[in-house]
């Protein structure tokens, strides 16, 4: 199986003030299809996740786009420029690039 | 605008079966572009893919490795919905079960609500 680790594996930000997140995988998420199956997802409490990023940097339907993603083969990064208050919640990288998907393991994104 | 509504019982007993459906508006579950999984999310093993079913021209299921054996996928057509079926459950089966549409790009894009399963006597 694929091992996603993620750093940090939490981080207080303060408002307006740009955030990281790293992703590394075990292994490359290239596709034989030539395609980087990773996504970025943000979990509110009591909320099942939200995808917010697919395909390393593609933003999903209504994203805000302060939140991009980059990276390549098994080094990726979740950026929010300037974050707000309603970004404060966990965030997920998980990789559909073979079975099974596997999910990191989550970073705490607290606002200060 | 896809959306996921999912259905069943909150406790289970050891050894029984979970059973638990996500009907599909928006979306077929026919869909030759999308797949339907089950994920479940518990303080001890995080975020897990427990399996999916998809159509391509015939239906296919795969499941992890943990779950194998003891989890049925189904499609319901006629309802547009898919069901999730886990044998010989036991306390360490006792999770916050969501179903989730893959969509062409890899994505993850729809989840359902979530439905936290508790296995006790």
């Amino acid at each position: 199986d694929i091992v996603m680790t993620q750093t940090p594996l939490s981080s207080p930000v303060t408002l307006g003030q740009p955030a990281s997140i790293s992703c590394r995988s075990s292994q490359s998420l290239v596709h034989s299809d030539g395609n980087t199956y990773l996504s970025w997802l943000q979990q509110r409490p009591g909320q099942p996740p939200r995808l917010l990023i697919y395909m390393i940097s593609n933003r999903f339907s209504g994203v805000p786009d302060r939140f991009s993603g980059s990276g390549a083969g098994t080094d990726f990064t979740l950026k929010i420029s300037r974050v707000e208050a309603e970004d404060a919640g966990v965030y997920y990288c998980m990789h559909a690039t073979e079975l099974p998907l596997t999910f990191g393991q989550g970073t705490k994104l607290e606002i200060k | 605008q896809v959306q996921l509504l999912q259905s069943g019982p909150g406790l289970v007993k050891p050894s029984q079966t979970l059973s638990l459906t996500c009907a599909i508006s928006g979306d077929s579950v026919s869909s030759n572009s999308a797949a339907w999984n089950w994920v479940r999310q518990s303080p001890s093993r995080g975020l897990e893919w427990l399996g999916r079913t998809y159509y391509r021209s015939k239906w296919y299921s795969d499941y992890a490795v943990s779950v194998k054996g003891r989890m049925t996928i189904n499609p319901d057509t006629s309802k547009n919905q898919f069901s999730l079926q886990l044998n010989s459950v036991t306390p360490e089966d006792t999770a916050v079960y969501y179903c989730v549409r893959r969509g062409p790009a890899g994505q993850f894009d729809y989840w359902g609500q979530g439905i936290l399963v508790t296995v006790s006597s």
